[in-house]
């Protein structure tokens, strides 16, 4: 089986930009979440969407949004990107909506970002 | 805030010998999750803690969860080459606020196992 699919692998942007990358969950899964991991640090949680619904937010500016489609994937888009930004942006995929016992999220292998 | 605090953030060992991750938080998880990451790609599940005071064992490696469930350990037994990369844990938020499933990570421990 297909595990968590993310596109594209690597994307360069400037300074000002906006961003949309891609998720697509693992069949069956309803729930996907989005994280945002600086290099040489632990991923920070951006978005939880469930039944195409946002569940959750870290905290994050209103730069960063997202949905989720019918078929359960996702997008998450960034407006006036900032240096900062660069980062390898994780999706993660749960079966049920992800936080009680159990619910396990499995994770995409990224989107590596860099913003010039 | 949550928070996990997880050490050592290096460790360099030699193949052969044991060693131990920890991961302590003044919160209380509904579950936590300790992950493998190589460079450049996603985190991979090791395994999930749920019940407090839980032991669980995987090959060469052991997870704890504490009995208040706001802490976890991660032992290796005669560690090798191939379980060099970065380790992470990450606590699962339960039920209720803007944050519900989110999972908070902590800043990660690179192991360099050498042969």
């Amino acid at each position: 089986d297909a595990g968590v699919t993310q596109s594209p692998t690597h994307l360069i942007k400037t300074r000002g930009q906006h961003v949309t990358l891609r998720c697509s969950p693992i069949s069956g899964h309803k729930s996907v979440s989005w994280y945002q991991q600086v290099l040489g640090q632990g991923p920070q949680f951006i978005f939880q969407y469930y039944e195409k619904e946002e569940r959750g937010r870290g905290n994050f500016p209103d730069r960063f949004s997202a949905r989720q489609f019918p078929n359960y994937s996702s997008e998450l888009n960034v407006n006036a990107l900032l240096l900062g930004d660069s980062a390898l942006y994780l999706c993660a995929s749960s079966v049920r909506l992800a936080g009680g016992p159990g619910d396990t999220q499995y994770f995409g292998p990224g989107t590596r970002l860099t913003v010039l | 805030t949550q928070l996990l605090e997880q050490s050592p953030q290096f460790l360099s060992i030699q193949e052969g010998e044991n060693l131990t991750v920890y991961c302590n938080s003044s919160s209380v998880f509904s579950s936590l999750q300790w992950y493998r990451q190589e460079p450049g790609e996603g985190p991979v599940l090791l395994v999930t803690v749920v019940t407090g005071g839980e032991v669980k064992k995987l090959k060469r490696l052991t997870f704890q969860f504490g009995d208040a469930r706001k802490d976890s350990s991660l032992h290796i037994t005669a560690a090798q080459p191939g379980d060099t990369g970065l380790y992470l844990c990450a606590g699962a938020t339960g039920a209720g606020g803007t944050s519900y499933g989110k999972l908070t990570f902590g800043q990660g421990t690179i192991l360099t196992v050498h042969p």
